[in-house]
């Protein structure tokens, strides 16, 4: 079956410590992003990535970095730098990556959810 | 701010109908869609509709845009308790790499 990944489902980190979320696709999609989910909001963009070795920063970057090394993977580490990095983390692809006319419609993980104690 | 609205919270009885309302900003979107969120679950893609359009229909599922507005509705008839979620709307914005801008999400609760 094709599909997004996420591992692990749950997450506990100590202040301090930098922390790294998985994120794999077998869609063979080219565009992936990384999003951020707090009770009451909506989906924030952190990271994305267009194509292999290519990323870009979303809307709430700071403390955060990505890799896109494999065209199926594109991680994201949380670092100390996070401020408030408690919250539910949500991977995604899509078939194109922008400037395509198609719906660029995404695909998304199960999600992460990431409680420093 | 947000740039596409939704309400928080709605409540309808099992068998009713439920209509979850969206406005965006973006008048030169050119879809619009229609997520649903489980609890600790992903998202899941439910409907789309191009902006050329003013109504689609997918079974239970009636979507409505008013372009003059920027309006978007959800109409989910005959609602189940298995309908329970959050529903988020989402546009994409042009000159934005056409990244999508999701509204805060409608927590949907189904009453028996």
């Amino acid at each position: 079956d094709g599909g997004i990944t996420q591992s692990p489902k749950y997450l506990f980190r100590k202040e301090g410590q930098n922390v790294t979320l998985s994120c794999e696709q077998n869609l063979n999609h080219d565009a992936m992003y990384w999003y951020r989910q707090d009770p009451g909001q909506g989906l924030r963009l952190i990271y994305y990535s267009q194509i292999v070795n290519d990323f870009q920063k979303g809307d709430i970057a700071e403390g955060y970095s990505v890799s896109r090394e494999k065209k199926e993977s594109f991680p994201l580490t949380v670092t100390s730098a996070q401020k408030n990095p408690t919250a539910f983390y949500l991977c995604a692809s899509s078939i194109e990556p922008s400037g395509g006319a198609g719906r660029n419609e995404q695909f998304f993980g199960p999600g992460t959810r990431l409680t420093v104690l | 701010g947000e740039d596409v609205e939704q309400s928080l919270f709605l409540s309808v009885r099992e068998g009713d109908s439920s209509v979850i309302n969206c406005t965006y900003t973006d008048s030169s979107s050119t879809y619009l869609y229609w997520y649903k969120q489980e609890p600790g679950a992903g998202l899941q893609l439910l409907t789309y509709i191009f902006s050329n359009m003013d109504m689609k229909q997918d079974q239970r599922l009636t979507v409505l845009l008013n372009k003059k507005d920027k309006h978007l509705s959800l109409r989910i008839a005959d609602t189940q308790t298995g309908d329970s979620a959050i529903y988020f709307c989402a546009e994409v914005l042009t000159g934005s790499a056409r990244q999508l801008t999701f509204g805060s999400g409608t927590q949907l609760t189904v009453l028996p």
